[in-house]
């Protein structure tokens, strides 16, 4: 089935340590996006995609990396620089421009 | 990006529709308006999308003004199941700056029985 995947969906690490959260699609959608949910928030742009080899910084970016090396895969890290790391992640993805985008199920990312 | 305004919350009787409503008054001429609802801890959901026209889809309808400065989501016959947090935003539709999508903090929609 076509779909957009997040894995795992639920991730434990030490604090100071860096950690990469998944987001594969098999939708053929050209722009991906990486999302910051904290609880009882809205969600909050933390990088985006729309094409291969390139990205652009969303709104809270610092603190986290990403790559866009294939056209199917946006792996989001979450570095040490990250102050507040603990948080649901949520990926999504669309065709182009006009379109709507479809999420994953979320990483929820705690950090002890 | 466009900002949307929404109300933080809003209750509605099963069976009755849910009128949403979405304050975008800085909308320019290439920006869609997009409705995505949530259920708790789950990733959003698409729900109707427009420019211009008013749209209509299994799950909702879309009236944008004429104006396109605010527009309502309209649940016909609301289920408890429809109860979520309804994001209502703005993007554009082409050119380079297509790709950003951004949310606001949305709106609360409680369906009570």
């Amino acid at each position: 089935d076509g779909g957009i995947t997040q894995s795992p969906k639920y991730l434990f690490r030490k604090e100071g340590q860096n950690v990469t959260l998944s987001c594969e699609q098999n939708l053929n959608h050209d722009a991906m996006y990486w999302y910051r949910q904290d609880p009882g928030q809205g969600l909050r742009l933390i990088y985006y995609s729309q094409i291969v080899n390139d990205f652009q910084k969303g709104d809270i970016a610092e603190g986290y990396s990403v790559s866009r090396e294939k056209k199917e895969s946006f792996p989001l890290t979450v570095t040490s620089a990250q102050k507040n790391p603990t948080a649901f992640y949520l990926c999504a993805s669309r065709y182009s421009g006009g379109t709507e985008a479809f999420f994953g199920q979320g990483t929820r990312l705690t950090v002890v | 990006d466009a900002k949307t305004t929404q109300p933080p919350s809003m209750d509605c009787a099963e069976g009755r529709a849910a009128n949403l409503p979405c304050n975008h008054s800085t909308i320019s001429g290439n920006e869609y308006v997009y409705w995505y609802r949530q259920i708790h801890s789950q990733g959003p959901q698409y729900i109707i999308h427009g420019l211009k026209n008013n749209e209509t889809n299994e799950m909702a309808s879309l009236i944008i003004t004429e104006d396109r400065k605010s527009s309502t989501l309209i649940l016909p016959h609301a289920t408890l199941r429809d109860t979520a947090v309804y994001y209502c935003i703005v993007a554009n539709a082409g050119g380079t700056s297509y790709g950003k999508l951004t949310f606001g903090q949305g709106t609360i929609l409680t369906v009570h029985p």
